[in-house]
């Protein structure tokens, strides 16, 4: 069962600029994973942050998570050609992850 | 790094024939997973194990068996293969820890003619 939605579905800006994403979701959660995928390629994990924090960081990537929105978002700062990319957002509940549809984020240079 | 190697990355089946779809890890990792990914609908859990031969049924398990004899290897088997099989199938192991991250592999593109 689907239960991350990421808006928007597909979303294109210029090499240099930030891009944010967002996941919303239905149940409780235990934390909630982003996720990118490469054209063709297998998905590669992220960030991970857990239903007790709200903000986490790595390099330029922030993740934000309002739990009583039941909701996510994912910013890249100062994009780059190599972050195009699909990118999803995974809720785990019960051991096991449920997947959005995911946003497909292209950089111009 | 962990590393999840599925065996083929493009696979070409007729109807009707018995496929399977082979996967290894190499971090001791507990879990093992099997999803196909379809355009527009995200990631769907066909079958997943949390150890050697326990399996249990995902989201969309008819038409698919899998085994787990060894820790490192996970196979997905496709019964008899019908085109609406035709799909990218993921495969991803994990440790049984809570809070931790699913590791993938390349994927396996098959399409079923």
């Amino acid at each position: 069962s689907q239960q991350g939605e990421e808006d928007p579905q597909a979303l294109s800006i210029q090499e240099g600029e930030n891009a944010t994403m967002n996941c919303s979701y239905k149940t409780s959660i235990n934390n909630l994973q982003w996720y990118r995928q490469n054209s063709g390629r297998g998905l590669v994990h992220l960030i991970l942050i857990r239903s007790n924090e709200r903000e986490k960081h790595s390099g330029r990537l922030r993740v934000t998570l309002d739990t009583s929105k039941k909701s996510s978002s994912l910013l890249i700062t100062a994009s780059r050609a190599a972050d195009t990319a699909s990118y999803f957002c995974a809720t785990e509940g019960n051991y096991q992850l449920i997947w959005g549809a995911g946003t497909k984020l292209i950089i111009k240079p | 790094d962990v590393k999840v190697t599925q065996s083929s990355r493009y696979l070409v089946k007729r109807t009707g024939e018995k496929v399977f779809l082979e996967c290894v890890q190499d971090m001791d990792h507990e879990n093992m997973f099997w999803y196909r990914q379809d355009p527009g609908l995200g990631l769907r859990l066909i079958y997943f194990s949390y150890d050697v031969k326990m399996k249990e049924k995902g989201d969309i398990p008819e038409g698919y068996s899998v085994s787990r004899e060894k820790k490192e290897r996970f196979s997905l088997i496709l019964e008899s293969a019908s085109t609406n099989q035709t799909s990218m199938y993921l495969c991803a192991s994990s440790r049984t820890d809570s809070n931790q991250p699913q590791h993938f592999g390349d994927g396996t593109r098959l399409s079923i003619l």
